[in-house]
């Protein structure tokens, strides 16, 4: 089954400054991969989802790039806000692809100091 | 507005006994899912459905079971026999597989769970 790393330590930066998130997998390269944003005491929100021949996606604030020979996503929050202080999951799908059984990171804590 | 709903947002159980978790979605998803997650840990797939009547067993499914009776509904009952009940619990929804969609997880508020 398909591992995924996320750095469990919380990461701190100062408002404005661009915050980057790293999401490493081991074994297959998946078909597709996807971030959501989880609040404290909240269900995990989608923000992006990027597939295996796209190289980068955007939207708004949000960056998120997809090497398949490093194994790896980096999710991008440029000019960062308090207001994005949250954890972040990272997402991939079993080998066989498809939209069913994704298997999530342990996730990101982000925050953002004023 | 469409969404899924869960509750009970906190529930509180004596060992011994069976709860039963509601998830209620009014997004005409095909597939539903039950999801735990603890403290340090990922969500970790219990059960998921992706057709009415018809449901498969997640990573963790031993000591929980789940029925589809109607589209809409996905109840998750925590049986005695699970172990470590304690937990926050979601249910996410999701369309059907195609090339226009995104796959994205609709997830619910969650239910978190304290055994006494």
């Amino acid at each position: 089954s398909q591992k995924i790393e996320q750095n469990s330590e919380a990461l701190n930066i100062q408002e404005g400054k661009t915050a980057t998130l790293t999401c490493n997998y081991t074994n297959y390269s998946p078909a597709y991969l996807q971030w959501y944003r989880q609040d404290p005491g909240r269900g995990p929100v989608f923000l992006l989802l990027i597939r295996e021949n796209e190289k980068e996606k955007r939207k708004e604030r949000l960056k998120v790039t997809f090497d398949t020979t490093l194994k790896q996503s980096l999710f991008h929050i440029t000019a960062s806000q308090p207001a994005d202080s949250a954890t972040y999951l990272c997402a991939l799908p079993p080998g066989s692809g498809g939209y069913q059984k994704v298997t999530f990171g342990t996730g990101t804590k982000l925050q953002v100091i004023p | 507005d469409g969404g899924i709903t869960q509750s009970p947002k906190y529930l509180f159980r004596k060992e011994g006994q069976n709860v039963t978790l509601s998830c209620e979605q009014n997004l005409n998803h095909d597939a539903m899912y039950w999801y735990r997650q603890d403290p340090g840990q990922g969500l970790r797939l219990i059960y998921y459905s992706q057709i009415v009547n018809d449901f498969q067993k997640g990573d963790i499914a031993e000591g929980y079971s789940v029925s589809r009776e109607k589209k809409e509904s996905f109840p998750l009952t925590v049986t005695s026999a699970q172990k470590n009940p304690t937990a926050f619990y979601l249910c996410a929804s999701a369309q059907g597989e195609g090339n226009s969609n995104t796959g994205e997880l609709f997830f619910g508020e969650g239910s978190r769970l304290t055994v006494l």
